[in-house]
């Protein structure tokens, strides 16, 4: 089974608007990822977050990371069209878990 | 540097057949990982290695068994394929363990038919 599972399943917004998208998990964890994936592509890791953080920036990327409430997010701000994609979290325990996307449309 | 390859892209497959595919990467990387991905979900592990002549199980292993001879090269094999193996598999590497990012490949289509 998924350790992970993302929230909306899918998520359409405008250019501009921010997208924030959801990532729980069940079990103890090291550290959360979260990972983009274009149609079709390979996956690109954004941003990865450390059980003993709660917070981390990276460009337009904000992750948060909630241990007690075993849950995540990821924000993006000002979207972009190019930023249409599928986003993925990741937990990492004994071993890597992926939860089943969240695909984001950004209309121009 | 070419990060990570796999070899084949794209293959088709009767039921009953066997192929390894051959995932390798240049960057010195100690952990390799295989996943398969089905439509509209996220990956799942099927085997890892943290190590030149090591192989561990992941999440997703029946039917998969895998090699990690070289450094550079973890091969995944399929000894008897099913439909139910037709998936999209992504190999992926890190430097070691936890807190390293992993390195994707751009996977290799299978249809088993």
């Amino acid at each position: 089974s998924q350790q992970g599972e993302e929230d909306p399943q899918a998520l359409s917004i405008q250019e501009g608007e921010n997208a924030t998208m959801n990532c729980s998990y069940k079990t103890s964890i090291n550290n959360l990822q979260w990972y983009r994936q274009n149609s079709g592509r390979g996956l690109v890791h954004l941003i990865l977050i450390r059980s003993n953080e709660r917070e981390k920036h990276s460009g337009r990327l904000r992750v948060t990371l909630d241990t007690s409430k075993k849950s995540s997010s990821l924000l993006i701000t000002a979207s972009r069209a190019a930023d249409t994609a599928s986003y993925f979290c990741a937990t990492e325990g004994n071993d890597m878990r992926f939860g089943a996307g969240t695909r984001l449309t950004v209309k121009p | 540097n070419a990060g990570v390859t796999q070899t084949p892209k794209f293959r088709v497959l009767k039921t009953g057949q066997s192929m390894t595919l051959l995932c390798a990467q240049d960057m010195n990387h100690e952990y390799m990982y295989w996943y398969r991905q089905d439509p509209g979900m996220g990956l799942r592990l099927i085997h890892y290695s943290v190590g030149e002549g090591t192989t561990a199980k992941g999440e997703v292993p029946d039917g998969y068994n895998v090699s990690r001879l070289k450094k550079q090269n973890f091969l995944l094999g399929l000894e008897s394929a099913a439909p139910s193996q037709t998936s999209v598999y992504f190999c992926a590497s890190r430097v070691g363990w936890s807190q390293e990012t992993q390195y994707f490949g751009p996977g290799t289509r299978l249809l088993v038919l």
